[in-house]
């Protein structure tokens, strides 16, 4: 089945510092989603990108589709420490394949 | 985007029992879905479920062990029958309303088997 690649795996970073992880794919996908999870709660999504070379922002978060539709990445500026939690990228086949693959998470600790 | 409701949201149990996990939506939505996270790792699809029929399982999870129900497009349930330890795990309830809009995800109900 399809599986991504996500890194870093754990990244610790000072606040104010900004952050880049990204996710690779061995298949294509149609849509990139980046969710993000509290402890204790259920991933909320963040940004979602639908056409390749999209570039599209949040606030302090920017993500971009890659115009292979293989990989796709976040960037978080100037990383404050509510940033703190795991960051997950999903990807899905489009059409009639909806189910979203997941990659492995990076945890981001941010301190103060 | 929907609101998901999930109940509940944590529980221990014994082992040999079985768990029911609601999930209510505060809108009709075309896409339902449940989904395993086990200790410190990612997202795992169980099952679509699927509106007045069967669920669609992925590889690895059987009907007897993961029974659903979706009775209408706002509500679905999904046991965890004869538990394990190894059913410890945080269960996930996902709507999609639309390709355009991502999948929203509950909060999840935390499940630890002693």
């Amino acid at each position: 089945g399809q599986q991504l690649n996500q890194s870093p795996q754990s990244m610790f970073i000072q606040e104010g510092e900004d952050v880049s992880m990204n996710c690779t794919s061995s298949s294509i996908f149609n849509t990139w989603l980046w969710y993000k999870q509290d402890p204790g709660e259920g991933p909320v999504l963040l940004i979602a990108l639908y056409k390749a070379g999209e570039l599209t922002s949040n606030g302090r978060l920017t993500a971009q589709f890659g115009i292979t539709r293989k990989d796709s990445f976040l960037n978080i500026s100037a990383s404050i420490p509510s940033d703190v939690g795991i960051y997950f990228c999903a990807g899905q086949g489009g059409g009639s394949n909806y189910k979203l693959t997941f990659g492995k998470g990076t945890l981001l600790t941010v301190n103060p | 985007s929907a609101v998901i409701s999930q109940k509940p949201s944590r529980d221990i149990c014994q082992r040999g029992t079985s768990l029911t996990i609601q999930c209510q939506v505060d809108s009709q939505v075309t896409m339902m879905f449940w989904y395993r996270q086990q200790p410190g790792q990612s997202l795992t699809l169980i099952a679509t479920a699927n509106q007045g029929s069967e669920a669609t399982y992925e590889s690895g999870f059987v009907i007897d062990k993961f029974p659903i129900s979706r009775p209408n497009l706002t509500f679905s349930t999904l046991t965890v029958s004869n538990m394990s330890p190894e059913d410890s795990s945080i269960y996930l309830c996902s709507v999609a309303t639309g390709t355009l809009y991502g999948y929203t995800f509950g909060s999840g109900t935390r499940l630890t088997v002693v």
